[in-house]
């Protein structure tokens, strides 16, 4: 099984330059989502997209675009790369009409921009 | 705004010791969720907490939730080296849509 699966795993970009992250999920969940994650703090929604063909922004979504290619991808898109966007980018999955359950989460994404 | 606070923030501890993370959030909400993050590594969901008085156990950690008190604990009974990591709390910002407002995360040692 492999879950939520990101790429690339790292990433160095220098200021200006484009990239997209890509996210895939196997556990036919409608809900997906991007979080970056920064020294000492813990996660902060960036976009989500509740089911396909959705998508709505999050906490922080400046500087970020995304899409729903189909239900199994999710992709985020930098345009612009800025420094401040050097962060850890994870995806996460979930089936929100079950109940009991959680979001499911990717390795991660180490993007440095320079 | 939905704000989580987690306390402590870091936390270093003895093998066989006993002590309670806490994540305190700012709004009404009636689900939480603990996840484990090592270093380097995604979340590990660890609990899911789904309504007042709810309490769960797995090995040597035990969560519960007191909604009219926006808090939640995460205890440690009789630390080993292997729960040494860095734990989460998060409160769903509209319930049930999964999305999710992060504590600053709790980073545990445990000392041999």
């Amino acid at each position: 099984n492999a879950g939520v699966t990101q790429t690339p795993k790292f990433q160095v970009l220098k200021t200006g330059q484009s990239m997209t992250l890509q996210c895939a999920q196997d556990m036919n969940h409608n809900s997906m989502y991007w979080y970056r994650q920064d020294p000492g703090m813990g996660l902060r929604l960036i976009y989500y997209s509740a089911s396909e063909g959705t998508t709505d922004k999050g906490e922080v979504p400046n500087g970020y675009n995304v899409s729903r290619l189909n239900k199994r991808e999710f992709s985020l898109r930098l345009e612009s790369a800025a420094p401040s966007q050097t962060s850890v980018y994870f995806c996460a999955s979930s089936d929100i009409a079950a109940a009991n359950t959680e979001a499911f989460f990717g390795q991660g994404t180490r993007l440095t921009v320079v | 705004e939905l704000k989580v606070e987690q306390n402590p923030l870091f936390l270093s501890m003895q093998e066989g010791k006993n002590y309670t993370i806490y994540c305190n959030y700012s709004t009404t909400s009636d689900r939480l969720y603990w996840y484990r993050q090592d270093p380097g590594k995604s979340l590990e969901s660890l609990f899911v907490l789904l309504s007042n008085g709810a309490v769960k156990q797995e090995g040597r950690l035990m969560a519960s939730l007191d909604t009219k008190a926006r808090l939640s604990t995460l205890h440690i009974t009789a630390a080993v080296h292997d729960l040494s990591a860095t734990y989460f709390c998060a409160v769903d910002l509209i319930q049930g849509a999964q999305k999710l407002v992060f504590g600053q995360g709790t980073r545990l040692t445990i000392n041999p």
